[in-house]
């Protein structure tokens, strides 16, 4: 069964300091692997993605890795911001022919000043 | 431009009623897909469309869930008989196409902010 895992379920960091989020897919065939940032009551907002041969690509202050040999992920925030509290969702696309997007149950960052 | 819109934000409705979500897609997003997002999980695939027609379905838990998408635009999630565990968030998302682009070009799902069901 094509699945996503999240850890930890959630995290709390003060304003400014660092954190790692990871993730662990079984999903196959394997086509992309996103991160999405969900605020509460908004839908996910796309940060990365990257296929199988990407082992790194940021966006600001967003860093995700790809080791497609062990199937992990991990996405680093830098300096954080009051702003980065949300969930945070790993998401892996089976090719399947079409965009068959198989999430993980996200971890709920809250940044405390 | 205008984003992934849908209506209603919320809906309450009575166990055994029907019930009507509706989707607007950006426009020219020739593929729609809903996701159905219980309490503290992520979301889970409903149904894709390609144009008008439904190219994958197997998300849809069972045949009282049901989705139009009639002109290739606007499209409607439509339940029947609503149970207490029909609870959750109703996602849509909209890309240029459905197939996944090669090398650094993605088609990218962009999500409205759903709509919330309550079944009580």
């Amino acid at each position: 069964k094509n699945q996503v895992e999240q850890s930890p379920q959630s995290l709390i960091i003060l304003e400014g300091k660092n954190c790692t989020l990871q993730c662990n897919y079984t999903v196959s065939p394997f086509s992309n692997l996103r991160w999405y940032k969900q605020d509460t009551g908004r839908g996910p907002v796309s940060l990365t993605i990257m296929t199988f041969s990407e082992n790194t690509k940021s966006n600001g202050r967003y860093t995700a890795t790809l080791d497609a040999d062990t199937k992990q992920s991990s996405l680093h925030i830098t300096a954080s911001q009051l702003s980065d509290s949300a969930s945070y969702i790993c998401v892996v696309s089976a090719n399947t022919g079409f965009q068959k997007l198989v999430f993980g149950t996200g971890t709920r960052l809250l940044v405390s000043p | 431009g205008a984003g992934v819109s849908q209506t209603p934000s919320n809906k309450v409705t009575e166990k055994g009623k029907y019930v009507e979500l509706r989707c607007d897609p950006i426009s020219g997003h020739t593929a729609l897909y809903w996701y159905r997002q219980s309490l503290g999980q992520g979301p889970e695939f409903l149904i894709y469309f390609q144009g008008t027609g439904a190219a994958d379905d197997s998300g849809l838990p069972n045949d009282r869930f049901f989705a139009v998408r009639p002109e290739g635009s606007v499209s409607t999630l439509k339940i029947q008989r609503t149970e207490r565990g029909d609870s959750a968030v109703y996602l849509c998302a909209s890309s240029l196409t459905g197939a996944e682009a090669g090398g650094s070009s993605y088609n990218e799902q962009f999500f409205g902010p759903g709509t919330r069901l309550t079944v009580l």
